[in-house]
């Protein structure tokens, strides 16, 4: 069964610095990686996907995420943040032994300090 | 229109109501899902739809009890329902599988009283 690791719970970082967000999976077949941005008091919504192909995805609001196959890794980037991107991330996975279920990470809080 | 769209927003009940949550999309996603979400927490899947019927129920008390209509609306109906309930509900759909993105909606924040 898959799960997913996201290896910090709260990354407090000071407005236009840079930021990663760590995420590490564990599954025995090939998976389907997903970071989701959730903003206070909202739903989910979509940052980027990882299906196949190039390992560097590109998503919205500037962020960016590279799949390491060898380190089992999806970790979440954007070289300068801004206060609006306060906000709960989470690291998201599936793979088809999983049936339509999709695993969540734990969460990472983004506080971006001005 | 890439939006899913739940009501109400909030809902307060007593553990002795029946409440309905509802949730509609029209982007003609064929998979839709219920999770409860509490205060910092992921979301937890509930129950997912596939194609208008029930694909997975993750173990979930029979005080909450999922209905399909059609392929546009899903709906989780409350009864009995005890203070820990008392979360976020938050609906979703995908395309058809769990390789497609999910679509969220806004949420209904459930307190029990």
């Amino acid at each position: 069964a898959q799960s997913v690791t996201q290896l910090d719970s709260q990354v407090p970082v000071f407005e236009e610095a840079p930021v990663e967000l760590r995420c590490n999976y564990s599954s025995s077949v090939s998976v389907y990686l997903f970071w989701y941005v959730q903003y206070p008091n909202q739903g989910l919504q979509l940052l980027l996907k990882y299906l196949s192909g190039s390992t560097l995805v590109k998503g919205i609001n500037g962020f960016e995420a590279e799949f390491n196959k060898s380190q089992t890794s999806f970790h979440l980037r954007k070289p300068s943040v801004h206060i609006s991107d306060t906000a709960e991330y989470f690291c998201a996975v599936s793979d088809y032994t999983g049936g339509f279920k999709t695993i969540f990470g734990a969460g990472t809080r983004l506080f971006v300090k001005a | 229109d890439t939006e899913v769209t739940q009501t109400p927003k909030h809902l307060v009940m007593g553990m002795t109501n029946k409440k309905s949550l509802k949730c509609e999309q029209h982007m003609g996603h064929r998979a839709m899902y219920w999770y409860k979400q509490k205060a910092k927490k992921p979301p937890e899947l509930m129950f997912v739809y596939s194609y208008e019927k029930l694909s997975i129920n993750e173990s979930v008390p029979s005080r909450f009890s999922p209905e399909c209509p059609n392929s546009s609306l899903l709906n989780l109906h409350l009864h009995a329902l005890q203070p820990e309930d008392s979360a976020l509900y938050l609906c979703a759909s995908s395309e058809g599988s769990p390789f497609y993105e999910q679509y969220f909606g806004p949420g209904t924040r459930l307190t029990v009283t």
